[in-house]
């Protein structure tokens, strides 16, 4: 499996930029999953990174550096509906996620 | 994206009853599915992997007794929850692989368990 650490919480305000980093030490790492999870729902699906580089989707971008064991996650432009949790989660080959606590944002108006 | 279906979204038992959860993938086969639990503010736990045709791989520090895991064909796997205990109240989260031109995980709806 992998152990994923990444930050409790976060808060920042309307418009900005968030970065949510992860680092993880692996055992058969086969890719980085991003998910958004609010309060009381399954997690939904943000990206996922198995080569190293940078992948942009609209205002969502993540990142992945598999040599230092490194991702983050970049919310550009929050909106009060990207407070959230995010969870970093590491896969294997068998599609066994292992998951990060995950960071709490909290958007401000 | 595929799909996997996850019923019921919420359920109420009382204490020492059996509950039951399933897990579909619905547009594709799953030989692999995984069932995590969460608890409130924290992250999800894998609790077992559910392997098409052969016994489920349990966690450490998980009954296997106590959370029976069927994987009876390629898209249907179920949990039962066994003599619930308030303790067992939380959020049960299925999950299906897929593999096509990269590795694709596909999580369920969620059940939230509530047990009185």
């Amino acid at each position: 499996g992998q152990n994923i650490d990444q930050p409790t919480e976060m808060t920042a305000t309307e418009g900005a930029i968030v970065q949510i980093n992860c680092t993880y030490q692996t055992s058969g790492f086969n890719g980085l999953f991003w998910y958004q999870q609010h309060a009381g729902e399954a997690p939904t699906f943000l990206s996922y990174n198995v080569l190293d580089g940078l992948e942009e989707k609209g205002r969502f971008s993540s990142f992945l550096s598999r040599s230092k064991g490194y991702s983050y996650l970049l919310l550009k432009e929050l909106q009060m509906k990207d407070s959230a949790s995010y969870l970093c989660a590491g896969v294997d080959g068998d599609y066994k996620l292992s998951f990060g606590a995950g960071t709490t944002v909290t958007v401000r108006a | 994206g595929a799909v996997v279906s996850q019923h019921p979204s919420w359920v109420i038992c009382k204490s020492g009853t059996s509950v039951k959860i399933e897990c579909r993938s619905l547009d594709f086969q799953a030989t692999t599915m995984f069932w995590y639990r969460q608890f409130p503010k924290q992250s999800l736990m894998l609790m077992a992997t559910s392997n098409e045709g052969s016994k489920a791989t349990y966690e450490q520090g998980v009954e296997k007794d106590k959370f029976l895991i069927n994987h009876a064909s390629l898209t249907l796997s179920t949990l039962t929850v066994t003599s619930a205990h308030p303790e067992d109240s939380s959020f049960y989260i299925c999950s299906a692989g897929s593999s096509g031109d990269r590795i694709e995980a596909f999580f369920g709806q969620g059940t939230r368990l509530t047990v009185v």
